[in-house]
């Protein structure tokens, strides 16, 4: 079944850094969009990152530009996060989820939402 | 501006239709998707493209939208409809994606 799964998470100081990946399966990993998504202890979702399906563009939210990097490797069918120079305002968990398949621009990534979603990994920087 | 407002929280008496709503600038240009997330679980997505329903959710889910209001609307609410709802949509400057703050559901 498709199915994502994130891992990586855990107790930083400030200024540290950390790597999330998202390990994805039952789909053709390299013709979707993905994302990630953050939501802070009893906050509301925020979008953090997304990457193309050939990894060709990136974009980011403007708190996490700078610091934090998206990346996909086909051949493992993983999605990360590399996570720098982290804040206590990045403590969260962090959702990847699935965005739109490749024939879509990613202009257009909006329309289509995230129709698949893990379970989340949670960063705590502290 | 690159904001999404919605109010904080929603009741609906079972089996009663529920409308909430999500508010923004962006909404004038771009369409809605929304989202459901229950307590301790990952978002579902519900509705994408303003009006559109993914395979598998429920026909009583529907989207509309006016101005710069869009709208999630339930019809015959039941228990298991109560959850965080979510509206999204593609922020002013370039690519970004915006959520709105969340509507939390109660079905009495």
């Amino acid at each position: 079944q498709v199915q994502l799964v994130e891992s990586g998470g855990g107790v930083v100081q400030p200024g540290g850094s950390l790597r999330l990946s998202c390990a994805a399966s039952g789909f053709t990993f390299n013709s979707y969009a993905m994302h990630w998504v953050r939501q802070a202890p009893g906050k509301g979702l925020e979008w953090v990152s997304s990457i193309s399906y050939d990894g060709s563009e990136e974009f980011y939210a403007d708190s996490v530009k700078g610091r934090l990097t998206i990346s996909r490797d086909t051949s493992t069918n993983t999605l990360s996060l590399q996570m720098n120079s982290l804040r206590p305002e990045d403590t969260a968990l962090y959702f990847c989820a699935r965005g739109p398949a490749s024939t879509i621009n990613p202009p257009q990534y909006y329309y289509y939402g995230m129709d698949v979603w893990g379970q989340g990994t949670t960063v705590a920087v502290s | 501006s690159s904001e999404l407002t919605q109010d904080p929280a929603v009741s609906v008496a079972l089996g009663q239709t529920v409308r909430i709503t999500c508010q923004g600038d962006s909404l004038r240009n771009y369409f809605a998707t929304w989202y459901q997330q229950k307590p301790g679980q990952a978002p579902v997505l519900v509705i994408y493209g303003e009006t559109n329903r993914p395979s598998g959710i429920s026909d009583r889910f529907s989207g509309s939208s006016s101005g710069n209001t869009a709208s999630l609307t339930i019809t015959g609410a039941q228990a298991g409809d109560e959850a965080d709802y979510y509206c999204s949509c593609r922020g002013s400057s370039g690519h970004h994606l915006i959520f709105g703050g969340g509507t939390r559901l109660t079905v009495l």
